[in-house]
């Protein structure tokens, strides 16, 4: 069975502070890692990862991956209110035909002013 | 581009009622996934189609059906509704369904 583990499950920090998220996984037929950000309802993209040591950045956040560890970080420095959210690591998988996504429970980041 | 839509966007049912949720996918997307989120949990997977045809299904009971038409749009349906069907449902689409998902807002169902 697909599993997908985050740590922490939460986390309380003050702006300006730098976070680092973990995710650790196991998916038949890997494709890709995903990362998600949820405030409200709607999962917000933020990185699809596919090759193992590579770092994608975009401003603030950034993530890499480790297909022989089986796992994910999401960084984010410079910590502002606005990050305050869920954030979903999810890798791709294919069961057949089917592709899915696999999500962890989510660490939920508490950025305080 | 409009993005992913659902609708509707909260729902209040009975336990024992049957539920339609609908989704649009965005345009040009040809795949439609559908994914469960109960509180403080990730979205779980339900089904996958493309050009119409159910991709993939997951741990689900039978109550859980959906379909796919002719303009791409999804819609869910669950017979018998449980206490536990309680969720936040969100419809991802994608071009191919096998990278590139967008999800919508989501439809909040309280089952009472």
């Amino acid at each position: 069975e697909d599993k997908v583990v985050q740590s922490p499950l939460s986390l309380v920090v003050h702006e300006g502070d730098t976070v680092t998220l973990n995710c650790s996984y196991e998916v038949t037929n890997f494709r890709s890692l995903l990362w998600y950000k949820q405030e409200k309802k709607a999962p917000t993209f933020l990185f699809m990862l596919t090759s193992s040591g590579i770092e994608k950045k975009s401003g603030r956040l950034s993530s890499i991956l480790d297909k022989k560890e089986l796992f994910s970080i999401l960084n984010i420095t410079a910590t502002q209110t606005g990050d305050s959210a869920i954030y979903l690591c999810a890798p791709s998988g294919s069961g057949g035909s089917n592709y899915k996504l696999t999500f962890g429970k989510g660490t939920l980041l508490t950025v305080n002013p | 581009d409009a993005g992913v839509t659902q609708s509707p966007t909260h729902l209040i049912k009975t336990r024992g009622q049957h539920v339609t949720l609908r989704c649009s996918p965005i345009s040009g997307h040809k795949s439609v996934s559908w994914y469960q989120q109960v509180l403080g949990q990730g979205p779980q997977f339900i089904f996958q189609y493309y050009e119409k045809e159910e991709r993939g299904r997951g741990n689900f009971p039978d109550r859980f059906s959906a379909r796919q038409f002719p303009n791409y749009s999804s819609e869910l349906n669950v017979n018998a509704l449980l206490l536990g069907d309680s969720a936040l449902y969100l419809c991802a689409s994608s071009f191919t369904g096998d990278y590139g998902y967008t999800f919508g807002s989501g439809t909040r169902l309280t089952v009472v």
